[in-house]
């Protein structure tokens, strides 16, 4: 079955950037695009962009352009969401999903386990 | 951006009582429309998508009816493992996808 497995928690400093990966296994990887998502503290989910895992192809939110950078390794069937520039409001589980269907926009049918990210001073 | 609007905010109800939660969209995402469910310390699990059409696995109980911009999920004969917090997502208008704040389905 798919399984997407995240890496683990990291504590950042204002300023600095960090890399979350996700390793997918289960399906053939450049089928499927992955968008990340990610949930603050008690709060909701907030999609923050996704990677066509066929040909690198991007769509990122508009809050989030300019300081996030999402890549894939095909070798490897590992998907990246790299964010820059964080802030103490960036405090949160980070999640990779994958899109449901292979073409078109599609909601998100696995879900890694998430990464706690948490940026403090 | 496509702003979702849950409602209610949070909701407390008795287990096999039947329960109706309700999304609105801003502008119409046709059947562009799913819902999820996500437990405490869990990542959400894809409930129904396309309006009504439910996901792998997922029990008859839940439903998904509506289009253009109202839309509901109505899980009958409530289950002690129901109670969780309920998002609407909507895929239309793409970038970006958009959640809807979440409703908190409580136990009574």
């Amino acid at each position: 079955q798919v399984h997407l497995v995240q890496s683990g928690a990291e504590v950042k400093k204002p300023g600095a950037s960090v890399r979350v990966s996700c390793k997918a296994s289960g399906y053939t990887f450049g089928n499927y695009g992955i968008s990340w998502v990610r949930q603050a503290p008690g709060q909701g989910l907030e999609w923050m962009g996704w990677i066509s895992a066929t040909n690198g192809n991007t769509d990122y939110a508009q809050k989030f352009k300019g300081r996030v950078i999402m890549t894939t390794d095909t070798s490897t069937t590992t998907a990246y969401m790299e964010l820059s520039y964080l802030e103490i409001d960036d405090t949160a589980l980070y999640y990779c999903a994958r899109d449901l269907h292979s073409s078109g926009w599609t909601p998100f049918d696995s879900w890694g386990q998430g990464t706690l990210i948490t940026v403090s001073s | 951006e496509v702003v979702m609007t849950q409602s209610p905010a949070s909701l407390s109800v008795s287990p096999g009582e039947t329960v109706t939660l309700s999304c609105r969209a801003g502008q119409s995402v046709s059947s562009n429309l799913a819902w999820y469910q996500q437990k405490p310390g869990q990542a959400p699990r894809l409930l129904v998508f396309s309006a009504s059409t439910r996901a792998t696995g997922v029990p008859a109980r839940f439903s998904g009816s509506g289009s253009g911009t109202e839309f509901t999920l109505t899980i009958s004969s409530l289950q002690s493992e129901d109670f969780a917090v309920y998002y609407c997502q909507q895929y239309s208008t793409w970038p970006p996808c958009s959640f809807g704040q979440g409703t908190k389905l409580e136990i009574k």
